[in-house]
C-alpha cells in the first residue's frame, strides 16, 4: 500500500521567514495530494491541493509543488506570521482506491514573532 | 452550511469497557470516513463508507472494532472491549462524492482515553 514520509517533524521559523515542509509517497499511482493545517485541539481542515497533472499551485502566499518522477511534493509558506503556527499534514490519495488518503506524520510549524 | 457533528467531544472509560462514537456528516455528502489519530501522528483510515455500504474497513480491527451508517447518513463507530492502545482522537470526516480528489471535511473529533 502506500507510504507516505513527512519532514521535519519539527519547524521553528522567524516570523517573516519561508517554511518548507516536504513529503515523499511510495506508489506512483497516487495522483491527489492534499495538505491539512490542523490547529492545537481542533479539526483538520483543507489549506492547499494538487493533482497529479499540474506540477506547481499557489494560493496567496501558500504553495504545493509536485515532483512525479522523484515521487515527492512540498508545501511553502511565504511571509509567515503567527497564525501559521499549526501542525501540517501531507497525503496522498490514489484515484481507484475510493478516495483513501495515506497522511504523513506531521509537522509541528512554530512561527516566533 | 453546517460542519461535520460528532459526539462526545471527551470519553473516558476503563479498559474492557465498550464506547460508542456518533458522527453527522455534512448534509448531502455521501462519502463517509472514519479515521483514528494517535497523539503525535497523522489520522489513519479506520473504515470508509459509501452511502451505507463499507468501502474500505481493511485497516479496522474487528475483533474489537464495528462501524455501521444506517440509512446513509448518521455513522456510529463502537470499541467493545476497550484496549488502553485505542486512546485517540476518533475523526470523522466526509466528502461529497466517492473518490480521490474530493475534499474531506473532518469533525471536531472525539478525545478517548482508556485507563
Amino acid at each position: 500500500g502506500e507510504n507516505v514520509e513527512q519532514h521535519p517533524s519539527t519547524l521553528s521559523v522567524q516570523e517573516g521567514d519561508s517554511a518548507v515542509i516536504k513529503c515523499t509517497y511510495s506508489d506512483s499511482a497516487s495522483n491527489y495530494f492534499p495538505w491539512y493545517k490542523q490547529e492545537l485541539g481542533k479539526r483538520p481542515q483543507l489549506i492547499i491541493d494538487i493533482r497529479s497533472n499540474v506540477g506547481e499551485k499557489k494560493d496567496q502566499r501558500i504553495a504545493v509543488t509536485l515532483n512525479k518522477t522523484a515521487k515527492h511534493f512540498s508545501l511553502h509558506i511565504t511571509e509567515t506570521q503567527p497564525e501559521d503556527s499549526a501542525v501540517y499534514f501531507c497525503a496522498a490519495s490514489i484515484n481507484d482506491s475510493w478516495g483513501k488518503l495515506q497522511f504523513g506524520a506531521g509537522t509541528q510549524v512554530v512561527v516566533t514573532p | 452550511e453546517a460542519g461535520v457533528a460528532q459526539s462526545p467531544r471527551y470519553k473516558i472509560i476503563e479498559k474492557r469497557q465498550s464506547v460508542a462514537f456518533w458522527c453527522n456528516p455534512i448534509s448531502g455528502h455521501a462519502t463517509l470516513y472514519w479515521y483514528q489519530q494517535i497523539l503525535g501522528q497523522g489520522p489513519k483510515l479506520l473504515i470508509q463508507f459509501q452511502n451505507n455500504g463499507v468501502v474500505d474497513d481493511s485497516q479496522l480491527p474487528k475483533d474489537r472494532f464495528s462501524a455501521e451508517r444506517l440509512k446513509g447518513v448518521d455513522s456510529t463507530l463502537k470499541i467493545q472491549p476497550a484496549k488502553l492502545e485505542d486512546s485517540a482522537v476518533y475523526l470523522c470526516a466526509s466528502s461529497l462524492l466517492l473518490g480521490g480528489g474530493y475534499e474531506q471535511y473532518f469533525g471536531p473529533g472525539t478525545r478517548l482515553t482508556v485507563t
